[in-house]
């Protein structure tokens, strides 16, 4: 099987632009997680979807948002960007067949630069 | 709200050595456990996962952890390190019925030294 798959992997953006990220999951897997990942503040959960709805939600302003799509398919989206925002955005995907949590499996990841 | 935290920032070992990396955990019951490695520049790769069952965990690459209940830890170990073991190593949490909310350790740097 293929895995979790990210698009792109590299992208400079400059400060009040918004970005999307993409996330296709491992065929048949039904859960889609995002995480953020920088130096200071290690990886932290942005959310997760499950079945095109919103599962779980971090602690992270409303400029972050996502979606799932009928095929698993996951976007997010960033608007107004911050330097702040410049980090590694890891998508995972888990098949969700319960229990409620499962194992994920994660992608390599897009590496935002923010200038 | 769950919390882990490993002890150890960087370790330094030597080729052949063993390793032993340290995770605590802070949750009201018991939790599920993973170890994840990153290689730099890529995702994060499952080592190994506890949900119930036996307290010893055998993962990939020769890697196994010990749930240890009443010391709230997951520590990871592997008896013979390669140099390609070098990498950032992430215990994980997860609460039981809250969906696929994984909560990270800082990560433990491992330089394997030749």
């Amino acid at each position: 099987k293929a895995g979790v798959t990210q698009t792109p992997r590299y992208l400079i953006k400059t400060r009040g632009q918004q970005v999307t990220l993409s996330c296709s999951p491992i065929s048949g897997h039904r859960s889609v997680s995002w995480y953020q990942q920088t130096p200071g503040q290690g990886l932290q959960f942005l959310f997760e979807y499950f079945s095109e709805t919103q599962r779980n939600k971090g602690n992270f302003p409303g400029r972050f948002s996502g979606r799932q799509f009928s095929n698993s398919r996951s976007e997010m989206n960033v608007s107004t960007l911050e330097l702040g925002d410049s980090a590694l955005y890891l998508c995972a995907s888990s098949s969700d067949r319960g229990p409620s949590t499962d194992t994920q499996y994660f992608g390599p990841g897009t590496r935002l630069t923010v200038l | 709200a769950q919390s882990v935290t490993q002890p150890d920032i960087h370790i330094t070992v030597s080729e052949g050595a063993s390793l032993e990396l340290r995770c605590n955990y802070s949750y009201g019951a018991t939790p599920y456990l993973f170890w994840y490695v990153q290689s730099p520049g890529q995702g994060l790769q499952l080592l190994l996962k506890y949900f119930s069952g036996d307290t010893l965990v055998q993962g990939i690459k020769g890697f196994e952890a010990e749930f240890k209940r009443s010391q709230s830890s997951f520590n990871l170990r592997k008896p013979s390190v390669h140099w390609s073991d070098a990498a950032e190593y992430f215990c994980a949490v997860a609460a039981k019925a809250a969906g696929n909310k994984l909560t990270f350790g800082g990560g433990t740097r491992v330089l394997v030294k030749p």
